[in-house]
This record gives C-alpha cells, sequence and structure tokens, in this order.
C-alpha cells in the first residue's frame, strides 16, 4: 500500500492564483481531512469527509473549497490564494471512529507559499 | 467541543533522562487520545493512541502514556531519551462517537523536544 499520497510536494503562487492540492489513499478509508500546519498552533482541520459525497467544515475553511467523488481521492482546492494561506498542509485518512483500528494516517505534506 | 492543551512549547532533556511532555484536554464525553511524533520535514506518525482500553498506552520507540480521567490528563513519557527522538510532539483528541465532531482531530500546539548530549 501506497498509503496517503500528496501532490504536489511544493508550490508558489502568486496572490489571486488558484489551484488544486492532490490527496489519495489507498486503505479503503471512509474518513479523509485537510488540516493546514503553521508555526505554534499546530495542525486546524480545515474540511473534513466522511465518505463519498458527503463533505463538512472544518475549523478554518474560508478560501478552501472541496469535493469528494470517490472514497480514494479528496482534493483542496484554493479559490483564490492570498498570503495568509502560505502554509504546509496535510491530507489525512482513517476508518470511521467506531472502529478499533481507528486511527488517522497522515500524508507528506505540501509546502505553499503565497507571494 | 473538545479541545487539547500542551504545556511547554519547548522541552529540553539530556540524553539517557526521562522525557516528560504533558497534554490536557478538555471533553464533553470520554474521548479518544493520540500522540504523534513530526521530525523535520516529514508528516506525522503515531506514537501511541488510547480507545478507551487499558488507560496505561505503550507506543512506539519506547514511549508510553497513560489516561487519567480526573485529571484529564495523558502525559507522555520515556524513561530514557535518545538523540534520535529530538521532534515536535502533538497530541491530539477526538470525540468516538456522534455529535457534530465526529472523527475530527483537535490537536495541541505541538511540543518541540530537544535531547542533549
Amino acid at each position: 500500500n501506497a498509503g496517503v499520497t500528496q501532490t504536489p510536494k511544493f508550490q508558489v503562487l502568486k496572490t489571486g492564483q488558484s489551484m488544486t492540492l492532490q490527496c489519495a489513499q489507498d486503505m479503503n478509508h471512509e474518513y479523509m481531512s485537510w488540516y493546514r500546519q503553521d508555526p505554534g498552533m499546530g495542525l486546524r482541520l480545515i474540511h473534513y469527509s466522511v465518505g463519498a459525497g458527503i463533505t463538512d467544515q472544518g475549523e478554518v475553511p474560508n478560501g478552501y473549497n472541496v469535493s469528494r467523488s470517490t472514497t480514494e481521492d479528496f482534493p483542496l482546492r484554493l479559490l483564490s490564494a492570498a498570503p495568509s494561506q502560505t502554509s504546509v498542509y496535510f491530507c489525512a485518512s482513517s476508518y470511521s471512529p467506531g472502529r478499533r483500528s481507528y486511527e488517522q494516517y497522515f500524508g507528506p505534506g505540501t509546502r505553499l507559499t503565497v507571494t | 467541543a473538545q479541545s487539547v492543551t500542551q504545556l511547554g512549547s519547548h522541552v529540553s532533556v539530556s540524553e539517557g533522562a526521562l522525557v516528560l511532555l504533558r497534554c490536557n484536554y478538555s471533553s464533553s464525553v470520554p474521548p479518544y487520545l493520540f500522540w504523534y511524533v513530526q521530525y523535520p520535514n516529514q508528516g506525522l506518525q503515531l506514537l501511541l493512541k488510547y480507545t478507551s482500553a487499558a488507560t496505561l498506552v505503550k507506543g512506539i520507540n519506547g514511549f508510553e502514556a497513560e489516561f487519567k480521567k480526573s485529571e484529564t490528563s495523558f502525559h507522555l513519557t520515556k524513561p530514557s531519551a535518545h538523540m534520535s527522538d529530538a521532534a515536535e510532539y502533538f497530541c491530539a483528541v477526538s470525540l468516538p462517537m456522534g455529535g457534530t465532531s465526529y472523527g475530527k482531530l483537535t490537536f495541541g500546539q505541538g511540543t518541540i523536544l530537544t535531547v542533549h548530549p
């Protein structure tokens, strides 16, 4: 299993540009999430999905959009990039919390800089 | 809603000394609790988890944590620090079932562990 994969690893955008961060998992997990990591703030939840076709907002959803058309993929779209979105983005997946094997698996991250 | 507080953004120990990283949580129902480790420029790796079974949880690399409901704590310990333990450590809480927080991880701010020779 490849686990959770993310592309690209690094990206530089200009203010106002849009882009999509890709995330895929091959573990047949129901749950997928996007987090952003900023120094001294831990990881904050942007959006999450409990299954294909179902998404919901997390703690910091503004400026981001998601969709989940398949179990495997959960792309994150930046609609109009702003310098405040400079961060490291992590995708994670897991089985549902009711299962004993519940834990979130994280991808390697995408480091995004908005100038 | 749930929250996590990690006491101490930086902890420094000598090689061979006890490691103690503190985590306190707030939750309206019995939570699931996790410790993750992040090495520089890498993703997060699960160290250990508490999911309402044994209160003393053993994880990878010699780490363990004890769930104390009365103290709302889940401190991470390791008897003897190694240079390779230098990393950032995150405590996280999740509500196991039901409600709008179903399955969402809430992270603490992180503690950077430095190990001196």
